[in-house]
């Protein structure tokens, strides 16, 4: 069984600080991976991906990727009250029709 | 902002029923998705579907579940023969799957409760 783990949380973070989440994966054939935020009763708003080796950065995000440690990692800048929600990791199977793999995210909670 | 749609936000079925839950995908992509997400739990794969045809699918997406892309817009996930344990949040997606990152975005949802 392919598997995207992530810590559940609460993450808590004042605001202001930076949030850092971080997610493994185990299947080697992934090949894109994503960050989508959720909040409560609401669906999946991807907010980064992330294809090759390395940092990539939009805005108050960073997302890295390092592929031989199979580990994605997500960094929200001078966060904010409204960035509480839960992040979810996903990761694509090219070889299963693209289907998203996600794992059962994690909560952050920005404090004011 | 293209936006995939789905309609209805909220359905509520006896067990047994039939129920078809739409989607509106973004109007350039190719690709199409239905996921679930059981309260608390994760979000699942059910099934991919391109060029008229299921591309994959996973365990949960038995005989009871069919799709279906009627017409140029439409795509549509069909339950046959509900039961309790369908209750959850069923998303759909698309993507344009051009190039990688082949970039998914997913509709508002549909709340599926079997009763």
């Amino acid at each position: 069984q392919k598997e995207v783990e992530q810590n559940s949380g609460p993450l808590s973070v004042p605001e202001g600080a930076i949030a850092s989440l971080n997610c493994t994966y185990s299947d080697r054939g992934s090949q894109s991976f994503f960050w989508y935020r959720q909040y409560s009763g609401k669906s999946p708003e991807l907010i980064m991906s992330i294809y090759s080796n390395g940092d990539k950065e939009d805005g108050r995000f960073t997302a890295q990727l390092n592929k031989a440690s199979q580990y994605v990692s997500l960094l929200i800048r001078d966060s904010q009250p409204s960035d509480s929600a839960t992040y979810l990791c996903a990761v694509n199977v090219p070889a299963a029709g693209n289907k998203l793999t996600f794992g059962g995210g994690t909560r952050v909670l920005v404090k004011p | 902002e293209p936006e995939v749609t789905q309609t209805p936000s909220h359905q509520v079925t006896q067990m047994g029923q039939e129920v078809i839950l739409r989607c509106v995908p973004i109007s350039n992509h190719l690709y199409f998705y239905w996921y679930r997400q059981i309260l608390g739990q994760k979000v699942e794969f059910l099934v991919s579907f391109y060029n008229n045809e299921i591309s994959e699918k996973s365990e949960i997406f038995d005989d009871q579940f069919s799709v279906e892309r009627p017409d140029g817009s439409n795509f549509t996930l069909k339950i046959r023969s509900t039961k309790l344990e369908d209750s959850a949040m069923y998303f759909c997606a698309s993507s344009d799957g051009r190039s990688p990152p082949y970039e998914q975005y997913f509709g508002p949802g549909t709340r599926l409760t079997v009763t």
